[in-house]
């Protein structure tokens, strides 16, 4: 049981080019999400889903697109990077909206210079 | 992430000693609360929650005490392992809201 799955771990990306944030469950879940961490920062809500098909802007969604059409995926997209994207990015995952012990990934720290 | 620790403050303990983390939540209004542990290069890892009706909750070495009269949250752990060393966060919901993630504590365990 792989839980929530990050890829890639790790990133660069020069201002101004577009890459994709992968987040794979394998837990039936419904509910997703996006976040960001910063360093003196809590978690930051960026995008959720409460289900295939389903998408809602958290926090912070400005520079960032997802969509859902799989129970299993729920892709992170940067359409134009840009340095202020430079963060840890974790998905979480939970059996449904409303359920709060969320499993998260492992993270992908991405730099944008 | 490696980062998250900067800028956050710091409880130092010894190993064996009970370690109290607190938390000052934001909304009066909040109802459901949660400690997360993150390790070091980790994702988020629950820990324990409590809803605002129980104002005292235990796990396995872990104890939550709630006081929405002045919204304050705390941790407890008992006999702290060099394990336990980690960046810890409270969350709080409201309704059917997403969480709202404190900035964390880091817990430092010397043996």
């Amino acid at each position: 049981n792989a839980g929530v799955t990050q890829t890639p771990k790790f990133q660069v990306l020069k201002t101004g080019q577009s890459m994709t944030l992968q987040c794979a469950q394998d837990m039936n879940h419904e509910y997703m999400s996006w976040y960001r961490q910063d360093p003196g920062m809590g978690l930051r809500l960026i995008h959720y889903s409460v289900g295939a098909g389903i998408t809602d802007q958290g926090e912070v969604p400005n520079g960032y697109n997802v969509s859902r059409s799989t129970t299993e995926d729920f892709p992170l997209r940067l359409l134009s990077a840009a340095p202020s994207q430079t963060s840890v990015y974790f998905c979480a995952s939970s059996a449904r909206q409303g359920d709060y012990g969320y499993t998260f990934g492992s993270g992908t720290r991405l730099t944008v210079v | 992430g490696e980062n998250v620790g900067l800028h956050l403050p710091t409880l130092s303990v010894q190993e064996g000693d009970n370690s109290i983390i607190n938390c000052a939540y934001s909304n009066s209004a909040s109802d459901y609360f949660i400690w997360y542990k993150q390790e070091s290069g980790k994702g988020p890892q629950f820990i324990i929650d409590i809803r605002s009706n129980m104002d005292k909750r235990q796990g396995q070495r872990v104890t939550v005490l709630l006081n929405k009269t002045v919204k304050h949250l705390s941790l407890q752990i008992a006999a702290t392992q060099p394990g336990d060393s980690a960046v810890y966060f409270c969350a709080e919901n409201f309704g059917y809201s997403t969480l709202t993630f404190g900035k964390g504590t880091m817990l430092l365990v010397s043996p």
